[in-house]
């Protein structure tokens, strides 16, 4: 079955640590996004990605990095410099259209510094 | 900016009564609007959209118009079961813009909570 997967979904970090988020998919989508969740905030771009190799800086990309290097996977490292780090972490992807299009979401990662 | 203003809650129903969930939004050009609903625990998924004005977007029984006048997108259900129980997301995107404009600009949510 198509989709995106998220992994872990529940994850505990030390204050001062790093930690990296999976997510993949196999839809074949040439976009993929990063949100951020929090209680009655709805959801902020973090970053996203439009090709293999290339990435912008989405609203809140402070103390946040990513990488994608293939189509299919853009993980998202937290890093220590994040200040308030615990959240749900959404992933999201849609085909590079400039058209009209759905984005997909994953099934989340809640973090939960310690 | 773009923005996306919704009622808030929570919103308590009994089952089987109407649901009415306010989205207005401001954007400075022609914006695709899109309801999402999240489950507990899980991530978000699309329940309807609609790309153009009078449009109806509509599926599993919600409705919504694209009303231009009024810039407004609101969810409507007549008959609400349990299983609605969720957090509702009312977004737009602007298309045919390209760079950070292909995102998504969600409101807050909206939890609506029903009770047999």
């Amino acid at each position: 079955d198509g989709g995106i997967t998220q992994s872990p979904k529940y994850l505990f970090r030390k204050e001062g640590q790093n930690v990296t988020l999976s997510c993949e998919q196999n839809l074949n989508h040439d976009a993929m996004y990063w949100y951020r969740q929090d209680p009655g905030q709805g959801l902020r771009l973090i970053y996203y990605s439009q090709i293999v190799n290339d990435f912008q800086k989405g609203d809140i990309a402070e103390g946040y990095s990513v990488s994608r290097e293939k189509k299919e996977s853009f993980p998202l490292t937290v890093t220590s410099a994040q200040k308030n780090p615990t959240a749900f972490y959404l992933c999201a992807s849609n085909r590079d259209s400039k058209f009209t299009d759905t984005q997909y979401f994953g099934p989340g990662t809640r973090l939960t510094v310690l | 900016g773009d923005s996306v203003t919704q009622m808030e809650g929570p919103v308590t129903l009994s089952e089987e009564a109407f649901l009415t969930i306010n989205c207005t939004y401001t954007a400075t050009g022609y914006p695709s609007l899109f309801w999402y609903v999240q489950y507990p625990g899980e991530g978000l998924q699309l329940l309807l959209k609609a790309t153009k004005a009078d449009d109806k977007g509509s599926n599993k029984g919600f409705e919504a118009t694209y009303r231009k006048e009024t810039t407004s997108f609101h969810l409507e259900k007549g008959s609400v079961q349990v299983s609605d129980s969720a957090v509702y997301f009312c977004a737009l995107r602007i298309p045919n813009s390209g760079g950070s404009n292909y995102k998504l600009t969600f409101g807050k949510g909206t939890l609506l909570t029903v009770n047999p």
